[in-house]
């Protein structure tokens, strides 16, 4: 069963830095593509950033392009989006993707997600 | 910046058809967009129920359909049921620029 587990989510002041990760099992994570969406609160979904399978290319919403940096661990499995110069407006629940990209391209997997709340 | 642009919100009755859009600000809207129709109840994570224009996950009730329709990507929802009452979301690629969502559909049943 697949499953994406986000964490790391809280309260923090603007200008802040905070670091999120989703942990996946259930699937060989090494061989997928990731994603991170956002939804502000009574809001509709913003993609953020995608990541490739290997971590060698990535690329960014142009709301956070220069402040987010997306990574990955393949030995652990585990998905991160480092968030620096955090502004009110990034408060929203962050979801982290599993992405198929194989001939195809199918958002097929999300987690629960993780609630960002940037206030001083 | 690229606007991707689906109705605020459509009304259907139960048992009824209704098919939701999804149209580009760069222009007509093809298979190379993948579009991908994701489905969100209050309070739950998105869930996807296509990806690349027609094909369904394995979850996807057989009712829910995707195409192309006039240069916009749409779903379409057949034989309408009081649990399809949701928001309905999609997803078009733009190649290195990323991933732009619609702003979303309220689809009230």
């Amino acid at each position: 069963e697949v499953q994406l587990l986000e964490s790391g989510g809280g309260l923090i002041q603007p200008g802040g830095s905070l670091r999120l990760s989703c942990a996946a099992s259930g699937f060989n994570f090494r061989t997928y593509d990731m994603s991170w969406v956002r939804q502000a609160p009574g809001k509709g979904l913003e993609w953020v950033s995608s990541i490739n399978d290997n971590g060698r290319i990535a690329n960014y919403a142009d709301s956070v392009k220069g402040r987010f940096t997306i990574s990955r661990d393949n030995s652990k499995s585990t998905l991160y989006l480092q968030m620096n110069s955090l502004r009110a407006e990034d408060t929203a629940v962050y979801y982290c993707a599993k992405v198929d990209t194989a001939m195809v391209i199918n958002f097929d997997y999300w987690g629960q997600g993780t609630l960002v709340t940037v206030s001083s | 910046q690229t606007v991707v642009t689906q109705e605020p919100s459509l009304t259907v009755s139960p048992g009824g058809t209704v098919t939701l859009t999804c149209a580009s600000s760069t222009g007509a809207v093809t298979n190379v967009y993948f579009p991908n129709w994701f489905q969100q109840k209050p309070g739950q994570a998105p869930r996807t129920l296509i990806y690349s224009t027609t094909e369904k996950q394995s979850w996807t009730p057989a009712r829910f359909s995707g195409s192309l329709l006039g240069g916009k990507a749409a779903l379409t929802l057949s034989d309408v049921q009081p649990e399809d009452e949701a928001d309905y979301y999609c997803l078009l690629y733009y190649g290195g620029a990323g991933y732009v969502f619609g702003g979303g559909t309220k689809l009230t049943v």
